[in-house]
């Protein structure tokens, strides 16, 4: 199986601009999540989900928009992107009995100008 | 502030050396500790975990000390060899017992090994 998968690797968008990150993983895990990561700091959790149809926020909700429609994606909107929306954005996905291992994609590079 | 966001601490050993990473954390109802590897151009990858009720575990050529009083969380890698070059961040899980895949990751050190 390929774990989990992020495109666009690499993204450049104008401010304003609408965009949406996939994410797809084929290890049928429940949990699925998005972190931010910017210059030099550990990753921030933006939104995760607890299974299909089911979403909550994180540390660093505003600005974007998620949803679960099915077990094996996760899709991370940007409405009106902002040059601080500029980051790396990680997705990850893990299962219950998984105990704390995680499984992070490669990321996706997104520069806002 | 962000400027400290953008200075993580580094370490420079030698290759062979054991190195310490250490990382002070703040939430004592944490249960969970971890600590992760992550390479330039690449997401984290799980390292090794400790239980809150625990003080020690030990890995392969890794350890990890979880000293509760002091909250503080420090990653011991024996023998490091120039591929154990990366950032090391340390995260943590809330009381509960599983992750759902929320982490709070603290700030991260820079692991360089010289041959």
């Amino acid at each position: 199986n390929a774990g989990v998968t992020q495109t666009p690797k690499f993204q450049v968008l104008k401010t304003g601009q609408s965009m949406t990150l996939q994410c797809a993983q084929d290890m049928n895990h429940e949990y699925m999540s998005w972190y931010r990561q910017d210059p030099g700091m550990g990753l921030r959790l933006i939104h995760y989900s607890v299974g299909a149809g089911i979403t909550d926020q994180g540390e660093v909700p505003n600005g974007y928009n998620v949803s679960r429609s099915t077990t094996e994606d996760f899709p991370l909107r940007l409405l009106s992107a902002a040059p601080s929306q500029t980051s790396v954005y990680f997705c990850a996905s893990s299962y219950e009995g998984a105990g704390n291992t995680i499984y992070f994609g490669e990321g996706s590079w997104l520069t806002v100008v | 502030g962000e400027s400290v966001g953008l200075h993580l601490p580094t370490l420079s050993v030698q290759e062979g050396d054991n190195s310490i990473i250490n990382c002070a954390y703040s939430n004592s109802a944490s249960d969970y500790f971890i600590w992760y590897k992550q390479e330039s151009g690449k997401g984290p990858q799980f390292i090794i975990d400790i239980r809150s009720n625990m003080d020690k575990r030990q890995g392969q050529r890794v350890t990890v000390l979880l000293n509760k009083t002091v909250k503080h969380l420090s990653l011991q890698i024996a023998a490091t060899q120039p591929g154990d070059s990366a950032v090391y961040f340390c995260a943590e899980i809330p009381y509960g017992g599983t992750s759902y895949g929320k982490l709070t990751f603290g700030q991260g050190t820079i692991l360089t090994v010289h041959p």
